[in-house]
């Protein structure tokens, strides 16, 4: 079935520096990505949706310059949090469409973001 | 504004009975809507979906009800196992929004012994 590999699954980083989290396709071809975030007992927000070789659509409230969206490719995605604050630990997943089931959304595992 | 809401955040239910999750929506655009179960830590794993053209779609376990005039649907799991103890989370899509899910808030199930 369709896989989507999310890294790292953890990362806690000092505030003011950056962290990178990947979402890859493994066998399949994505060419859109979505991006959650999701704060404890809280719904799963969308933040963006990203489209191959085109610049990522952001939902309001969503800082573009702070969370930078990088979709290079068919199978990989990129969120890159910039300098990070506190207010920014969370659990961000991405979502692909191309799998089958489910209107072909296929889920990574998260990334639990925490700025200390 | 929160568009797709699960206004029970915990439900308990005994083994071998139904469980029935509810989910409302105010967005008549959306047109098909989809049932996750989550873990803490985990990405959500699809469960069932179903099209607003329909107003059941049945997956083992598992049925989905669609109300459209009352803009409301129910997942349906019998009978109940512990294995089914998790997060259930209600999502809808509309085609015109890019098929972009959105969110309820989550219901907790515990399946008791």
């Amino acid at each position: 079935g369709a896989v989507v590999s999310q890294h790292p699954s953890w990362v806690i980083c000092k505030s003011g520096t950056s962290v990178k989290i990947e979402c890859r396709s493994l066998d399949f071809q994505a060419t859109t990505m979505f991006w959650y975030r999701q704060f404890p007992k809280q719904s799963l927000m969308l933040m963006a949706t990203s489209n191959e070789g085109s610049k990522a659509t952001y939902e309001q409230g969503v800082e573009k310059d702070k969370f930078l969206i990088n979709h290079a490719s068919l199978t990989l995605s990129t969120l890159t949090v910039t300098s990070a604050h506190p207010e920014d630990s969370s659990f961000y997943i991405c979502s692909a469409r191309g799998g089958v089931g489910g209107y072909g959304y296929t889920f990574g595992s998260g990334t639990r973001l925490t700025v200390v | 504004d929160q568009q797709v809401k699960q206004n029970s955040p915990s439900l308990s239910v005994q083994e071998g009975r139904i469980s029935i999750l509810n989910c409302d929506y105010t967005n008549s655009m959306f047109d098909y809507f989809l049932w996750y179960k989550k873990y803490p830590a985990e990405g959500p794993t699809f469960l069932i979906s179903i099209s607003s053209i329909k107003d059941k779609n049945e997956d083992g376990r598992f049925t989905v009800f669609l109300n459209k005039s009352a803009k409301h649907l129910s997942l349906h799991i019998v009978p109940s196992q512990p294995g089914d103890s998790a997060v259930y989370f209600c999502a809808a899509s509309a085609r015109d929004s890019g098929y972009a899910l959105n969110f309820g808030k989550g219901t907790s199930l515990l399946v008791t012994p």
